[in-house]
C-alpha cells in the first residue's frame, strides 16, 4: 500500500519562530489533507490541498503532486499551535491513509 | 452546520467484555462514515467505512465489527475485547459519492482502555 512519511517526527520551537513540516508519499493520490490534533485528541482540518498553495492566517500549505510531497508552513508560532500534525492522502475511494505525524511543542 | 457526536468519551473495560461505541452525525444526509483507531503516539488506522445503511467495508481483519442501522448512525462493536483493542477511536464523516466535498471531518473520539 501507499506509504506516507512525515518529517521531522518531533519539533520544539520558541514562541514566534517559523517552521516547515514535510509530508512525502509513495504513490499518486487523489487528494491530500493536513490536520492538527490538539492535546485533547480532537482532529482539526487545516487544509484540503491536492495541489498548489493555500494560506489561512499564519498557516500555509503547498502540495507538489508530481513530486509526491506537501509542505506545511507555520509562521510566528504560538503555544496553541502545539500538538500533532498529520498529513493524510486519499488513495482509493475517499479512504485516507495517515502519515506518521509531527509532534510540535511551542514553548513560551 | 454539520456536527458529529461520539460517546462515550472514555471507557475502561475488562478483557473479554463486549463493546459498543456510537457515532451520530447531524446536519447532513447520506454521509460516508468512517471508524479509525489511533494507538498511543501513532497515526490513525482506518478500520471500517460505510457509504450507506447496512453497507460496511472492513479494512483490516480484527476483533471488531461495525454496523450502520440508520443513515447518520455508525456503531463499532466487539463481542469480546482484547488488550490490543485499547486505543483512541475516532469516527469521521464526508460527503456522499456524488458530492464534491472530499474532506473528512472527525468527531471528538472515544478513549478505550482494556484491562
Amino acid at each position: 500500500g501507499i506509504q506516507v512519511e512525515q518529517s521531522p517526527p518531533d519539533l520544539i520551537l520558541q514562541e514566534g519562530a517559523n517552521s516547515t513540516l514535510r509530508c512525502n508519499f509513495s504513490d499518486s493520490v487523489n487528494n491530500l489533507q493536513w490536520f492538527h490534533q490538539n492535546p485533547w485528541g480532537q482532529l482539526i482540518n487545516l487544509f484540503y490541498i491536492p495541489s498548489g498553495t493555500k494560506q489561512n492566517g499564519r498557516l500555509s500549505a503547498t502540495t507538489v503532486a508530481t513530486e509526491r510531497y506537501s509542505l506545511l508552513y507555520i509562521s510566528s508560532s504560538q503555544t496553541t499551535d502545539s500538538g500533532v500534525y498529520f498529513c493524510a492522502v486519499e488513495h482509493g475511494f475517499q479512504k485516507l491513509v495517515f502519515g506518521t505525524g509531527t509532534r510540535l511543542l511551542v514553548s513560551p | 452546520s454539520q456536527t458529529i457526536h461520539q460517546w462515550p468519551a472514555t471507557l475502561v473495560q475488562p478483557v473479554g467484555s463486549p463493546l459498543s461505541l456510537e457515532c451520530t452525525v447531524e446536519g447532513t444526509s447520506n454521509p460516508n462514515l468512517y471508524w479509525y483507531r489511533q494507538a498511543a503516539g501513532r497515526g490513525l488506522q482506518l478500520l471500517f467505512y460505510s457509504v450507506g445503511i447496512g453497507q460496511i467495508s472492513s479494512e483490516v481483519p480484527q476483533n471488531l465489527s461495525a454496523s450502520r442501522p440508520q443513515d447518520r448512525q455508525f456503531i463499532l462493536s466487539s463481542k469480546k475485547l482484547l488488550l490490543s483493542d485499547s486505543g483512541f477511536y475516532l469516527c469521521a464523516w464526508s460527503g456522499p459519492l456524488l458530492s464534491r466535498t472530499d474532506t473528512q471531518y472527525f468527531g471528538p473520539g472515544t478513549r478505550l482502555t482494556v484491562l
